[in-house]
């Protein structure tokens, strides 16, 4: 069955600094990522996805994500962290193998930038 | 386009009561998807429809939930009787269908439902 973790329940990153939330999946044939951010009272947010091809991929509000198939992670990073990143952070993969179209969700990481 | 609607914003309810959820997904979209948020279970999916069937229901907590999805604009999430543990943000989600999965999912705002 596929799967997703995310090991840090939050992260604590100063403004302007760099930030990585991490994510690593586990499925039976290819996966297909996805980053999801939710802000307070809000839905979930598409941010990025990796399919296929380039391992880095960028996405809404300066994000990328670096796929990595040996490590079967698949991290969020920002290069310079603002205040108004703060919010709650899902990774969620598909197994195309399945024959399904359901996404699994990670347990979130709240990201805390702070000025 | 609109996006995913989802009413009513806000339900606060009295154990025992029958609580109606709604949803609109994005026209055009052909699967449309139930997820429930707390803060113990973190985000579970309860159903997912494609082209107005149901095709995965394994999430439903039990027999006092139940959803429908009526035509391609519209699906309803039931709980009879509701309870505390009911408690929760419930958000639908919607998603072209036929392309192998390649699309992200849209949610709605979600519906934030006490049972008191």
């Amino acid at each position: 069955a596929q799967s997703v973790a995310q090991p840090e329940d939050q992260v604590n990153v100063a403004e302007g600094n760099p930030l990585t939330v991490k994510c690593t999946y586990s499925v039976s044939g290819n996966p297909y990522l996805f980053w999801y951010v939710q802000y307070p009272n809000r839905g979930l947010q598409f941010l990025l996805k990796y399919i296929t091809g380039d391992n880095l991929v960028k996405g809404s509000y300066g994000f990328e994500a670096e796929f990595n198939k040996s490590q079967t992670s698949f991290h969020l990073k920002k290069p310079s962290a603002l205040v108004s990143d703060s919010a709650l952070y899902f990774c969620a993969v598909r197994d195309m193998n399945t024959g399904f179209q359901k996404l699994v969700f990670g347990t979130g990481t709240r990201l805390l930038v702070s000025p | 386009d609109a996006g995913v609607i989802q009413s009513p914003r806000h339900e606060v309810t009295e154990m025992g009561q029958e609580v109606t959820l709604r949803c609109k997904p994005i026209s055009g979209h052909n699967s449309l998807f139930w997820y429930r948020q707390t803060m113990m279970r973190g985000l579970e999916l309860l159903i997912y429809f494609n082209n107005n069937v149901p095709i995965d229901d394994s999430g439903m907590p039990e027999d006092r939930f139940s959803a429908k999805m009526p035509n391609a604009s519209f699906s309803t999430l039931k709980i009879q009787p509701s309870e505390p543990r009911d408690s929760a943000v419930y958000f639908c989600a919607s998603e072209p269908s036929g392309t192998g999965g390649l699309y992200e999912q849209y949610f709605g705002p979600g519906t934030r439902l006490t049972v008191t």
